[in-house]
């Protein structure tokens, strides 16, 4: 009964690979995100959509691009890996209504480290 | 722009006693929203409190309190009676009320609980 879920929970890959990250929820939620949480903690938003329509697209390499098949499912594809991109990556959902007082709430989060 | 700060990198509490996180913020949209969550160790980010800039009471989820005092843009968070279990990073975060409006968070306060 997990809220939103995310596959894999680790992920160790080469430079230059392309690797993919999956996000499901079963919250019912029109609302999902994909953030960043770097080495020192810090948390940033890369892409929001709703109803599987991009609504945030941060300044992300283009190299990141996430795809939402419905709108219970994110999923976040990487090409050519850097190092850089070493970090935890959370998907998150939201019900989508009043901005400021639209909860999200996040998944477990995936630990991506490039070599 | 929206901003948010928190001055505290750590803190250390007594089991049983409270404790209060300090978090600042800044916006010039009367609507927002302001948000708590918990990173424990294992990773994942819990959410625990909301209040939004229209409430005019403080809001209140068991033991974690906001302290909210619009006027000086401060939004606390106080956790009373601290279990060993509450050992971990809080985050607070904001959200104002563009369609486009993005969750901002701090840069977290880690918390340890001692006996």
């Amino acid at each position: 009964d997990t809220a939103v879920s995310q596959t894999p929970k680790y992920l160790v890959t080469q430079m230059g690979n392309d690797k993919s990250i999956k996000c499901e929820q079963n919250l019912g939620h029109d609302t999902m995100y994909w953030y960043k949480q770097d080495s020192k903690k810090f948390l940033k938003i890369m892409f929001s959509y709703n109803n599987k329509e991009l609504i945030i697209n941060e300044t992300v390499p283009n190299r990141f691009s996430p795809k939402s098949p419905d709108k219970a499912h994110l999923n976040l594809h990487i090409n050519s890996l850097e190092l850089g991109d070493s970090a935890v990556y959370f998907c998150a959902s939201s019900q989508g209504g009043l901005a400021w007082a639209d909860t999200q709430y996040f998944g477990p989060g995936t630990r991506l480290t490039v070599l | 722009a929206q901003k948010i700060t928190q001055t505290q990198p750590g803190m250390f509490v007594q089991e049983k006693e409270a404790v209060t996180l300090d978090c600042t913020y800044d916006t010039s949209d009367p609507s927002y929203g302001l948000f708590w969550y918990k990173q424990p160790s294992s990773g994942e980010m819990i959410f625990l409190i909301y209040q939004g800039s229209y409430d005019q009471q403080n809001a209140t989820e068991g033991r974690y309190s906001l302290n909210f005092q619009k006027a000086r843009k401060s939004a606390n968070l106080v956790i009373s009676a601290s279990q060993l279990g509450d050992s971990a990073m809080y985050f607070c975060a904001m959200r104002d009320s563009g369609t486009a409006s993005k969750l901002t968070f701090g840069t977290g306060t880690r918390l340890q609980v001692t006996l």
